[in-house]
């Protein structure tokens, strides 16, 4: 089954950039997604299409793909900003099974 | 205001079953796929089931498929999940998450919102 690889932890200091890192084989040719989790809370989408931000999502949050790994950055990284994160793509198969990866915790030390 | 409301979870024994419910509002909901994702104590995201707009189409993951069932009446907004032969590792909160398009295809297969979620809990 097809899997996207995340650190399982990435920290950072307030008002650092960030970096989370997403890779899967079939990433070239799909799309990724990303969302926000906090503790209790369901998740948030905040980066679709490898790059595009929602509405209200803050615009230190961006995205960028490059071969096999997609990126998540957040620059002037906030308190507020300490969540777990996860990728979210498909297989290069066509078939629209949703595949997340094993998620970031980023720590805002 | 988009709103995704889940219920009908809780405890039950190995081998039983559990309907959960997701009550949508906000939306055209028949225009949307929707799916079922779900996420075990202290782990990561799994996705469970999507069903198209018309209830016509649905997916399931390997984990669940042949057990569950995915259905939604789109006269009532609401999602259902139909989970027989609850297995420990069934465990999870649930999540329903609202897609962006009417069918269930890649490009329009991920989820701009959430339910709040409900914890189905199956042990002895």
């Amino acid at each position: 089954s097809y899997e996207l690889t995340q650190p399982p932890s990435v920290s950072v200091s307030p008002g650092q950039t960030a970096r989370i890192t997403c890779s899967g084989d079939a990433l070239p040719k799909q799309y990724a997604y990303w969302y926000q989790q906090k503790p209790g809370q369901a998740p948030v989408l905040v980066i679709y299409k490898d790059s595009e931000r929602p509405s209200g999502i803050p615009e230190r949050f961006s995205g960028s793909s490059s071969g096999t790994t997609v990126t998540l950055t957040i620059s002037g990284v906030q308190a507020e900003d300490e969540a777990d994160y996860y990728c979210q793509s498909a297989d290069s198969s066509g078939t629209p099974y949703v595949v997340f990866g094993g998620g970031t915790k980023l720590t805002v030390l | 205001e988009v709103q995704l409301l889940e219920s009908g979870g809780g405890l039950v024994q190995p081998g039983g079953s559990l309907r959960l419910s997701c009550a949508a509002s906000g939306f055209t909901f028949s225009s949307y796929a929707m799916s079922w994702v779900r996420q075990a104590p202290g782990k990561g995201l799994e996705w469970v089931s999507a069903i198209s707009g018309s209830g016509g189409s649905t997916y399931y993951a390997d984990s669940v498929k042949g057990r569950f069932t995915i259905s939604r009446d789109n006269s009532k907004n609401t999602l259902y999940l139909q989970m027989n032969s609850l297995r420990a590792e069934d465990t999870a909160v649930y999540y329903c998450a609202k897609s962006m398009g009417i069918m269930i295809v890649v490009v329009t297969m991920y989820f701009d919102y959430w339910g709040q979620g409900t914890l189905v809990t199956v042990s002895s």
